[in-house]
């Protein structure tokens, strides 16, 4: 059982726009930042937005970050096949002292 | 680019204690928080630790103190030890950077994983 609850799939056709979504409480996505990861099949994971909405250097402006209250989203926009992967969002949790993770979104595009 | 390294055994026999050590090429270890994040196959993130170049910690309770991290600057290296080790902790293991402040920085940079098996 994840601290933070995302939805275990989502899936899109090429070109379309998907959200992930990222709900979690006062204790962490309320009160600092929320982070986004994307992990490919046998690999680890890799930084895809930082700090709520940042994008690290190298990650196209497709992929955005938002935040409200206690939940985060992840959008994807001009979906493509490459993008097929399992995103995770994080946030540093003040109950736990140290990050919690989502349970991850298998992304399929179709 | 700051690349991380494991270096540990793939196999730990049941009520044994598992050495990682990750090594940080092509940058210092200095200034920046360093942490340990495992997966169970097929499931997801879970934080072990962090730790800063002073040797200052902090670890996931539900750990139950059988986690141990260490650092040394001198070889820009930095270890975890997990004692009494059960199928349960079975997973790939990933060093991390967690940036200068963990509670607002995120882990930018991973290794690629080491895949640590319990098994008598």
């Amino acid at each position: 059982q994840s601290v933070l609850t995302q939805p275990p799939s989502a899936s899109g056709t090429p070109g379309q726009r998907v959200t992930i979504s990222c709900s979690g409480s006062t204790s962490n996505i309320g009160s600092t930042y929320v982070h986004w990861y994307r992990q490919l099949p046998g690999t680890a994971p890799t930084l895809l937005i930082y700090r709520d909405h940042q994008r690290p250097s190298g990650v196209p402006d497709r992929f955005s970050g938002s935040k409200s209250g206690t939940s985060a989203s992840l959008a994807i926009s001009g979906l493509r096949p490459e993008d097929e992967a399992e995103y995770y969002c994080e946030a540093w949790d003040g109950s736990l002292h140290g990050p919690v993770f989502g349970g991850g979104t298998k992304l399929t595009v179709l | 680019q700051v690349q991380l390294q494991e270096s540990g055994p793939g196999l730990v026999k049941p009520s044994e204690t598992l050495s990682l050590t990750c090594t940080v090429s092509r940058g210092s270890i200095s200034n920046y928080y360093w942490a340990w994040i495992r997966q169970p196959p097929g499931k997801g993130l879970e934080w072990i630790g962090d730790i800063y170049m002073s040797g200052s910690t902090n670890y996931n309770p539900y750990l139950r103190s059988r986690a141990t991290m260490s650092v040394d600057t001198s070889k820009n290296e930095f270890s975890l030890k997990v004692t009494s080790m059960t199928t349960a902790d079975t997973a790939v293991y990933y060093c991390a950077r967690c940036g200068f402040n963990p509670r607002l920085d995120a882990l930018d940079i991973w290794s690629q994983g080491t895949l640590v098996t319990v098994s008598s």
